[in-house]
């Protein structure tokens, strides 16, 4: 079944450290997009990319990073310098201009 | 710079209709409205996407008006798993020419029994 892979599903990070959270798809889509949602709020764009080797900052891209250096994955790292990590993190994929398929979310927190 | 407005939240009598409604009086003719519903601590899920003519699934049906500055995402029979967060969206091209779409705050359906 063709689908997108968000692992792991909870992760708890010291402070200081940076973590990386993994999205793979398997659908042969060109874009893939990083959000953060926080309790009660709506989706916020951190990163996406619409081909291979090119990724553009989305609204809240200061703290983190991503590359992607496959079609099918699109790793998110959390840097030590995003000062308020906790959140539940959803990487999604999509063929351009197409609806958004996503996965089922990394639940990160800062212990 | 979302481009779609919704009311922050509904309620609705289980097995009733519940109609949902969307502003996006500046979308352009060519771009699709996607509606997504997000129960909590999901990933979004997939409703209905349409142009200009009414769509129907198995999920729900999609009015846009003629003008296409609005519509409204219809669930037949309301049951209590649909309460949920229910997004209208449509893409944004950023000045940089990249294309996304760009989520708002959504509308919180509460279905009660």
């Amino acid at each position: 079944d063709g689908g997108i892979t968000q692992s792991p599903k909870y992760l708890f990070r010291k402070e200081g450290q940076n973590v990386t959270l993994s999205c793979e798809q398997n659908l042969n889509h060109d874009a893939m997009y990083w959000y953060r949602q926080d309790p009660g709020q709506g989706l916020r764009l951190i990163y996406y990319s619409q081909i291979v080797n090119d990724f553009q900052k989305g609204d809240i891209a200061e703290g983190y990073s991503v590359s992607r250096e496959k079609k099918e994955s699109f790793p998110l790292t959390v840097t030590s310098a995003q000062k308020n990590p906790t959140a539940f993190y959803l990487c999604a994929s999509s063929i351009l201009r197409g609806g958004y398929t996503f996965g089922s979310g990394t639940r990160l927190t800062v212990v | 710079d979302a481009k779609t407005t919704q009311p922050t939240s509904m309620d609705c009598a289980e097995g009733r209709a519940a109609n949902l409604p969307c502003n996006h009086s500046t979308i352009s003719g060519n771009e699709y409205v996607y509606w997504y519903r997000q129960i909590h601590s999901q990933g979004p899920q997939y409703i209905i996407h349409g142009l200009k003519n009414n769509e129907t699934n198995e999920m729900a049906s999609l009015i846009i008006t003629e003008d296409r500055k609005s519509s409204t995402l219809i669930l037949p029979h309301a049951t209590l798993r649909d309460t949920a967060v229910y997004y209208c969206i449509a893409w944004v091209v950023t000045q940089g020419g990249s294309e996304k779409l760009v989520f708002g705050k959504g509308t919180k359906l509460t279905v009660n029994p």
